[in-house]
């Protein structure tokens, strides 16, 4: 199976600074995805990039994408306290077959602080 | 897009007892993921129901211990039986639309 690994696993930076996160993963991929998680609650989807594509922006958001090397980066720019969550990133086969899965990796903890 | 729903949000359970959660979708979809997320930890897939047919669970899980139903397109049912303190975890019901994976806002179980 493929899975993305995020680093690093904790981050804390002042507001208003950058805060880059790193995921890597195993093989080749049809998409990769960046997700955020609010302490206890569900995923909310904030990006996604294709295998094709090398760099993709979402407001404060931008998202690369380095298939040679099998990562990808998520950078948030200007950062803000309700930026503090989990981030992880997940991945999906080049295949849809019936045992098609998407692997999450084991996210960054940001903390954003005042 | 795919808007869930999905409750309860938060219970404490006690241990041996079995706890069902509901995932309810605002769309007709083919499959629903469930997933497990213990403390500080990734999501782990536990199944993914299909309508019609018996889910498919994913290595570590039996149906004997999370038994799913989905007895049409909107709707799915994850029960935890047998509850021991191990079980403690957030639960999390997805749905895909297009490439895009969407999540309730998970159900966050306290075995005592």
């Amino acid at each position: 199976s493929q899975q993305g690994e995020e680093d690093p696993q904790a981050l804390s930076i002042q507001e208003g600074e950058n805060a880059t996160m790193n995921c890597s993963y195993k093989t080749s991929i049809n998409n990769l995805q960046w997700y955020r998680q609010n302490s206890g609650r569900g995923l909310v989807h904030l990006i996604l990039i294709r295998s094709n594509e090398r760099e993709k922006h979402s407001g404060r958001l931008r998202v690369t994408l380095d298939t040679s090397k099998k990562s990808s980066s998520l950078l948030i720019t200007a950062s803000r306290a309700a930026d503090t969550a989990s981030y992880f990133c997940a991945t999906d086969p080049p295949i849809m077959n019936r045992d098609d899965k998407i692997i999450f990796g084991k996210g960054t903890r940001l903390h954003i602080l005042p | 897009s795919a808007v869930i729903s999905q409750k309860p949000s938060r219970d404490i359970c006690q241990r041996g007892t079995s706890l069902t959660i509901q995932c309810q979708v605002d769309s007709q979809v083919t499959m629903m993921f469930w997933y497990r997320q213990q403390p500080g930890q990734s999501l782990t897939l536990i199944a993914t129901a299909n309508q019609g047919s018996e889910a498919t669970y994913e290595s570590g899980f039996v149906i004997d211990k999370f038994p799913i139903s989905r007895p049409n397109l909107t709707f799915s049912t994850l029960t935890v039986s047998n509850m021991s303190p191990e079980d403690s975890s957030i639960y999390l019901c997805s749905v895909t639309s297009g490439n895009t994976i969407y999540f309730g806002e998970g159900s966050w179980l306290t075995v005592v």
